[in-house]
């Protein structure tokens, strides 16, 4: 039973443009998401964060956007470089729980220049 | 070092041997993570240490897997009677305040034959 769903296996966007991630949970008592990235042969990297008190969260090129009604986040890159091209990891935990965190799947972003 | 290390990067080992996974976290954490991570999957969690204790082991899959982390600082990982399912790429992180936004190691590549 995956809790965390990244529905995309793979997106393709121009540089420049915007480029939306998105991630789906089934696990109500999650209450703090992440998003990592990840680039071939190393491990994930922390890219940014949001607690389920917030809405969004801005960091530079990038904001996460936070919908608890429906369960629904996604990871906004504006705009996006062609160095943005990795995998992206949305994660979460729960209160009960903080440091398991559970992770998606992963979507390949692609920013073809 | 600055960062999470993890030897070796590739293990090959028949199946039925027992192998070791070694973890130097950053100096100073106090918590180390273990996740597994298989082709086209996000990371699985196995185990968590707050300093030498294991705060959650409930993601190892099954006793032939086990963890140590003596000292509070490097961590090994036990596999025992391997499985050509155990076949993943093994990732350390560390934390010095927990709560998901981990630094992970570039991870060791175990392949069962």
């Amino acid at each position: 039973d995956q809790q965390v769903k990244q529905n995309s296996p793979s997106l393709s966007v121009q540089e420049g443009r915007i480029s939306i991630l998105n991630c789906d949970y089934t696990n109500s008592m999650f209450d703090y998401f992440l998003w990592y990235k990840k680039y071939p042969a190393e491990g994930p990297t922390f890219l940014i964060s949001i607690s389920s008190i917030k809405d969004k969260n801005e960091d530079g090129r990038f904001t996460v956007f936070l919908n608890k009604s429906a369960k629904h986040l996604s990871l906004h890159i504006v705009p996006s470089q062609p160095g943005d091209s990795a995998v992206y990891f949305c994660a979460a935990s729960a209160k009960t729980s903080y440091d398991k965190v559970i992770f998606g799947p992963g979507t390949s972003l692609s920013v073809i220049p | 070092g600055a960062g999470v290390s993890q030897t070796p990067s590739n293990k090959v080992t028949e199946k039925g041997k027992y192998v070791e996974l070694r973890c130097d976290p950053i100096s100073g954490h106090t918590a180390l993570y273990w996740y597994r991570q298989s082709l086209g999957q996000g990371p699985e969690f196995l185990i968590y240490f707050q300093g030498t204790g294991a705060a959650d082991d409930s993601g190892l899959p099954n006793d032939r897997f086990f963890a140590v982390r003596p000292e509070g600082s490097v961590s090994t990982l036990k596999i025992q009677r391997t499985e050509r399912g155990d076949s993943a790429v093994y990732l350390c992180a560390s934390s010095s305040y927990g709560g998901g936004g981990y630094t992970f190691g570039s991870g060791t590549r175990l392949t069962v034959v």
